[in-house]
This record gives C-alpha cells, sequence and structure tokens, in this order.
C-alpha cells in the first residue's frame, strides 16, 4: 500500500534552516510528482512546491521563491524540503503529498509540526 | 497567486444537502479540469474527495459531488452525515504550473 512517511517534529530559531524528509514506499518513486504543502495553526492549506522524482525538477510557489528547495533521493526513495531564513509565519505542519496524472493528491504524508521560536 | 475564494462556513441538519462553493478565475478553476477537493478532519491529514473537477475516488461516498460552472467550482454533498462534519478545501492547477488551495469552508452539521 502507498505511504509516506514523514520526519518528526522540528523546533527552531528564528534565521535557521530546517530539512524535512518524505520517505515513500508502496509505488515506483520516480513516476509521480511529490509536493509540499503546509498549513499554519488555524490556517488553510498552502501549496509549497513539487519535485519530479524521476527527473529531479522542480517548481515552487513564488511566495517562497528563494527559500525553499526541494531534492530527492531516489535510492532512498525519500523526498526532503529545506525552508531558510525562517520566521515565526513558519510555523506550521508541513505535509507531504503524492500528486497523480491528474494533478489531484491522492496520498499524504502524516505531516511535521515546525515551530519557529526564539 | 491568491488563494481561491470559498465561503467560511456552511451548515445543515442530517439527511439534507449542502453545497460549497470554490471562485477562482480564468487562469485556475475556470481553466482548467484539474480541480479536486479534500476533507480534513482536525488533527488529520487532507483526503481528496474529488479530482478532476466531477470525480470521485473509490472509496469515497457517492453523496459527494463536483461540478462546476465557469469560474466557480462545487461541492455538493447529498444526504448530510455527521461524519461529514470537517473542514473542505478545493484545490485548482494554474497557467502558471503552480497549484492554489482555496481558503477553506467548515461545514458544521447541526
Amino acid at each position: 500500500q502507498v505511504q509516506l512517511v514523514q520526519s518528526g517534529a522540528e523546533v527552531k530559531q528564528p534565521g535557521a534552516s530546517v530539512k524535512l524528509s518524505c520517505k515513500a514506499s508502496g509505488y515506483t518513486f520516480t513516476t509521480y510528482t511529490l509536493h509540499w504543502v503546509r498549513q499554519a495553526p488555524g490556517q488553510r492549506l498552502e501549496w509549497v512546491g513539487w519535485l519530479n522524482p524521476g527527473n529531479g525538477n522542480t517548481r515552487y510557489s513564488q511566495k517562497f521563491q528563494g527559500r525553499v528547495a526541494v531534492s530527492r533521493d531516489t535510492s532512498a526513495n525519500t523526498a526532503y524540503m529545506e525552508l531558510t531564513s525562517l520566521r515565526s509565519e513558519d510555523t506550521a505542519v508541513y505535509y507531504c503529498a503524492r500528486a497523480t496524472w491528474a494533478k489531484d493528491f491522492d496520498f499524504w504524508g502524516q505531516g511535521t509540526l515546525v515551530t519557529v521560536s526564539s | 497567486q491568491s488563494a481561491l475564494t470559498q465561503p467560511a462556513s456552511v451548515s445543515g441538519s442530517p439527511g439534507q444537502s449542502i453545497t460549497l462553493s470554490c471562485t477562482g478565475s480564468s487562469s485556475d478553476v475556470g481553466g482548467y479540469d484539474y480541480v479536486s477537493w479534500y476533507q480534513q478532519h482536525p488533527g488529520k491529514a487532507p483526503k481528496l474527495m474529488i479530482y478532476e473537477v466531477t470525480k470521485r475516488p473509490s472509496g469515497v461516498p457517492a453523496r459527494f459531488s463536483g461540478s462546476r460552472s465557469g469560474n466557480t467550482a462545487s461541492l455538493t454533498i447529498s444526504g448530510l452525515q455527521p461524519e461529514d462534519e470537517a473542514d473542505y478545501y478545493c484545490n485548482s492547477y494554474t497557467s502558471s504550473s503552480s497549484y492554489v488551495f482555496g481558503t477553506g469552508t467548515k461545514v458544521t452539521v447541526l
């Protein structure tokens, strides 16, 4: 069965960076794009960016351009998202999600809480 | 990219039908058939309920249906059940090869 398992909660100081992981299993990792979506406490879902694990291509929301980088390790079936220059507004649960060819998100990770606080 | 516009809350009694709207533009909702809907219960990851505007994934009850008119997509829940109480988000692919979520609607079952 398809599973996306994310890394554990992180606490970071303002200005620091965080790198989250998302390990995929139950399907061929390189044949579906992987997306990152975040949700601040009590707020809406917000699309961050996506990765094509097959060729490494990425695309990011303009809001995060320059501060986010998504990468992958195909040998480990794992995708990563690094967010730099953290500020308090980046406190959120970050989800990875698999996208189908129909551009919907059919499987989601359990989410990783990132807390930015001094 | 601004968020798609959804009503903040919609409520209904068990058995009733309710419709949630999702308004965008010709650059997203109105321009592509890649509109999807997600249900999210508190503390849980979102769950795909509708994809490609009108299609239901296997396992999603038939009381959930999707439609679109112009730049507004809609999710209808026919025969509301207590377990349908949750937040609902629409999502669309956009002309800039990105994605945008809606502002979210809280559904309350009275």
